[in-house]
């Protein structure tokens, strides 16, 4: 399977505890990015990384969220002291590099769901 | 700011019913539109894209998309719906090289 891959797929944890999810995006893609998905939204733009440079950090990402890449490769995003409001899907997507290839199309792993009780 | 709006949250069609959902942006630049789709358990995917040429993007499953840049819209149609169309829709939009924003989505549901 060459697709974006995220793993765990589900977590729970409790409130206060840290978590950390990572991500495998496909091999070729450059750009990495992190979304957030709760139920009845769009996707929200958290972070995107070109290789191991972080580009750009939401104003959703507070300071207890910390993602990193530091081979250019694989991607973690941790959460720290947890609240119940972090409760939602965690998606990666990655992309390609925007030249040659136009329009900057992300490719979605399919998620990890958290559960903050 | 971009921004996406999907004009309709909830949709409920009979079967061979035609189906259009709404997509409007805000941006004023030269902007990369985008529709994916979620089915039921599974993950996001693409469903079609446009980046520049004909405004009318033809994408998988008969779906087809219509760029009215006078508009700022990208709405999605397909002349006749199945009940395996069920999913919920997201239109997406990105300026070269920055980050993807999505709309809140549309939930489309096909009764057999």
């Amino acid at each position: 399977d060459t697709g974006v891959s995220q793993n765990p797929r589900h977590k729970i944890t409790k409130r206060g505890q840290n978590v950390t999810f990572r991500c495998d995006p496909i091999s070729e893609h450059n750009r990495l990015y992190w979304y957030r998905q709760t139920l009845g939204q769009g996707p929200e733009f958290l972070t995107y990384f070109q290789n191991e440079a972080q580009l750009e950090k939401s104003r959703l990402l507070s300071d207890r969220f910390s993602a990193e890449r530091p081979k250019g490769s694989f991607s973690t995003l941790e959460i720290q002291r947890t609240e119940q409001g972090d409760s939602a899907m965690y998606l990666c997507a990655s992309s390609p590099a925007v030249r040659p290839q136009p329009g900057n199309t992300i490719y979605f792993g399919e998620g990890s769901w958290l559960t903050v009780v | 700011a971009q921004s996406v709006s999907q004009h309709n949250h909830h949709v409920i069609l009979s079967e061979a019913a035609s189906l259009e959902l709404g997509c409007n942006y805000s941006y004023g630049g030269t902007v990369n539109l985008f529709w994916y789709v979620q089915y039921p358990g599974q993950h996001l995917q693409l469903l079609l894209k446009y980046f520049s040429g004909d405004p009318l993007v033809k994408g998988i499953k008969g779906f087809e998309a219509e760029f009215i840049k006078s508009k700022f819209s990208f709405n999605l149609r397909k002349p006749s719906v199945q009940w395996s169309d069920t999913a919920e829709y997201f239109c997406a939009v990105n300026e070269e090289g920055f980050k993807t924003i999505f709309g809140a989505g549309t939930r489309l549901f096909v009764k057999a």
